[in-house]
């Protein structure tokens, strides 16, 4: 069955500590991925995708993840995290054709201590 | 407007009442997505349009949920005899449609409370 694992659950990092969000995809074809951040009052924003090509990608707000096909993984990086990153991270794939809908992980809960 | 939006905001409806969820979807956009989020959860795909028609509806986890979107604009996700496992939060999202991936955009949700 299609699916999106993202191991952790909730994830605390000091601030200016880099991030390492994982996402674990199982699917008959590679598919697009992406990673959205949600935050409190805030709805769904796209952070970053993969389609093709360079496998590590840039996003917003000082994002990139890598795309490893072998690991059929996913993973979300920042070098430095800032205490506004606090949010809840979801992986996302969709199917290689028009109309298809984005399956979500569970998401990981991002913590920054000062 | 600007963005998606999704009305009401919040909705407390009582065990067994019927309720209507609002999307009114950026304009231009074709295709409109509900998504359902529940409580330390992943948001859940529920029903795919395009235009009019419902592409796909293979998400509605049953025959009490329906949704709508007469005029390809605006659409309504439609709840009958709610129950309290409906309680969560109903996601919109909308997107230019075409052929290809197109960029969906997320509204902020509704928040649904059965008591």
């Amino acid at each position: 069955a299609q699916s999106v694992t993202q191991p952790d659950i909730h994830i605390t990092v000091s601030e200016g500590a880099s991030l390492e969000l994982r996402c674990n995809y199982s699917y008959g074809a590679t598919p697009y991925l992406f990673w959205y951040v949600q935050s409190p009052g805030q709805g769904l924003q796209l952070l970053l995708k993969y389609f093709s090509g360079d496998t590590l990608v840039q996003g917003i707000k000082g994002f990139e993840a890598e795309f490893k096909r072998s690991q059929s993984s996913f993973n979300l990086r920042k070098p430095s995290v800032h205490w506004s990153d606090a949010a809840e991270y979801f992986c996302a794939v969709m199917e290689r054709q028009a109309g298809t809908a984005l399956i979500f992980g569970k998401g990981t809960t991002l913590s920054v201590s000062s | 407007g600007a963005g998606v939006s999704q009305t009401p905001s919040n909705k407390v409806t009582e065990k067994g009442k019927y309720v209507e969820l609002r999307c009114d979807p950026i304009s231009g956009h074709t295709a409109l997505y509900w998504y359902r989020q529940s409580l330390g959860q992943g948001p859940e795909f529920l029903i795919y349009f395009q235009g009019t028609g419902a592409a796909d509806d293979s998400g509605l986890p049953n025959d009490r949920f329906f949704a709508v979107r007469p005029e390809g604009s605006v659409s309504t996700l439609k709840i009958q005899r709610t129950e309290r496992g409906d309680s969560a939060v109903y996601l919109c999202a909308s997107s230019p449609g075409g052929g290809g991936y197109t960029e969906a955009f997320f509204g902020q949700g509704t928040r649904l409370t059965v008591v």
